[in-house]
């Protein structure tokens, strides 16, 4: 059980478009959906946190223009990278919960690269 | 004080030998320690977690030790395999909230 699910896995893309990533939780409702980004050989650093219907809540730093995150079901987050540069090349990673933020399933991780 | 620091930075361990882990912490108010377990290109898994009330807890060849009094908790692997390979993180959350990340270890087991 608790599986999280993300499509694309990996993206390649033109600098200046906008990709669209999915999340979603299999055989559960998450209230809660977590946004990660991952660079290579470091941490995952929290992007945003998400409840269902309604607004993300964003770290520090974190562009809310530029990631732009939709939590419209118990099932699916979505994170869209508006506009993206070489820069926002990296790892991206959702997790899910349902009773409490502490206790996250992490879906698999999508790879982006911006060209 | 919201941070958790994790040691070492990587780790090379025999086939059939122990791997240890070691993560602190400075607030008190942390109630959740739990151990994820990445490999390449995948996205974490949640390996073992613990609570403040007991010292150790084990699931398998996994053990996680607690010292309160020290700050600190660690995770030992048993009977370290090749397949263990991959980066252990270790994190800490507070009444339900979200989670405060180690910086990794990067574990090779070496057949």
């Amino acid at each position: 059980g608790a599986v999280v699910s993300q499509h694309p896995s990996w993206v390649i893309c033109k600098s200046g478009t906008s990709v669209k990533i999915e999340c979603r939780s299999l055989d559960f409702q998450a209230t809660t959906m977590f946004w990660y980004r991952q660079f290579p050989k470091q941490s995952l650093m929290l992007m945003a946190t998400s409840n269902e219907g309604s607004k993300a809540t964003y770290e520090q730093g974190v562009e809310k223009d530029k990631f732009l995150i939709n939590h419209a079901s118990l099932t699916l987050s979505t994170l869209t990278v508006t506009s993206a540069h070489p820069e926002d090349s990296s790892f991206y990673i959702c997790s899910a919960s349902w009773a409490n933020k502490e206790t996250q399933y992490f879906g698999p991780g999508t790879r982006l690269l911006v060209l | 004080q919201q941070q958790v620091k994790q040691s070492p930075q990587s780790l090379i361990v025999q086939k059939g030998g122990i791997s240890i882990i070691n993560c602190a912490y400075e607030n008190t108010a942390f109630d959740y320690f739990p151990w994820y377990q990445q490999f390449p290109g995948k996205g974490p898994a949640l390996l073992i977690a613990i609570r403040p009330d007991v010292s150790e807890k084990k699931e398998g060849r996994f053990t996680i030790s607690f010292n309160k009094s020290a700050k600190q908790f660690s995770l030992h692997i048993m009977d370290s395999q090749p397949g263990d390979s991959a980066t252990y993180f270790c994190a800490a959350s507070m009444l339900g909230y979200q989670l405060i990340w180690g910086a990794g270890t990067k574990l090779i087991i070496k057949p």
